[in-house]
């Protein structure tokens, strides 16, 4: 079963809006990454956060993290047509556990031009 | 550096044919994973690998196998190709640097067994 879910399925939005999405998980975690997939791509790496981190920004992104309530939320602010793409949450439970990420089934964001 | 290269792109297999998809990083990473992606779906851990001549298995193992002899390559071999592997399937290598890591990832085979 996944272990992250993001909320919402599907967001669309005009340029120059901010984008809000959210994840949920459901066991102990070390840490919380977030990616971006383009149509028919490969994953990028976004985020990591770590556990005993509240709130971490790259660039035009900032990533959250309740542990008590196991949500994370990813701000993208002021975004673009490029920033069209699927988001997927990931969680990691360790660093001995690297190779291994649990993915949630992503948020699919459409930015209007 | 070529980062994660898979190969092929693109594969069409008949029920019960046997491959392996090849994945191959040049980062020197210890750590690397392969995933299978369902349409409309995130990506589930088949088999990962912490370094050469050690693997174990993720979430979906059945019908997969994998090995790494060295630390560049983590090949997955599909025994008897089913209809329910029809998928998009990633590699991806990471590294841990400074108490963290970020997951590498190539750029897929789209497999289709019929």
């Amino acid at each position: 079963s996944q272990q992250g879910e993001e909320d919402p399925q599907a967001l669309s939005i005009q340029e120059g809006e901010n984008a809000t999405m959210n994840c949920s998980y459901k066991t102990s975690i070390n840490n919380l990454q977030w990616y971006r997939q383009n149509s028919g791509r490969g994953l990028v790496h976004l985020i990591l956060i770590r556990s005993n981190e509240r709130e971490k920004h790259s660039g035009r992104l900032r990533v959250t993290l309740d542990t008590s309530k196991k949500s994370s939320s990813l701000l993208i602010t002021a975004s673009r047509a490029a920033d069209t793409a699927s988001y997927f949450c990931a969680t990691g439970r360790g660093n001995t556990n690297a190779g291994k990420s649990t993915f949630g089934d992503g948020t699919t964001l459409t930015v209007k031009p | 550096n070529a980062g994660v290269t898979q190969t092929p792109k693109f594969q069409v297999l008949k029920t019960g044919q046997s491959m392996t998809l090849q994945c191959a990083q040049d980062m020197n990473h210890e750590y690397m994973s392969w995933y299978r992606q369902d349409p409309g779906m995130g990506l589930r851990l088949i088999h990962y690998s912490v370094g050469a001549g050690i693997t174990d298995q993720g979430e979906v193992p059945n019908g997969y196998n994998v090995s790494r002899s060295t630390t560049e390559d983590f090949p997955l071999r599909l025994l008897s190709a089913a209809p329910s592997q029809t998928s998009v399937y990633f590699c991806a290598s990471s590294k841990l640097t400074g108490g963290t890591y970020e997951q590498y990832f190539g750029p897929g085979t789209r497999l289709t067994v019929t």
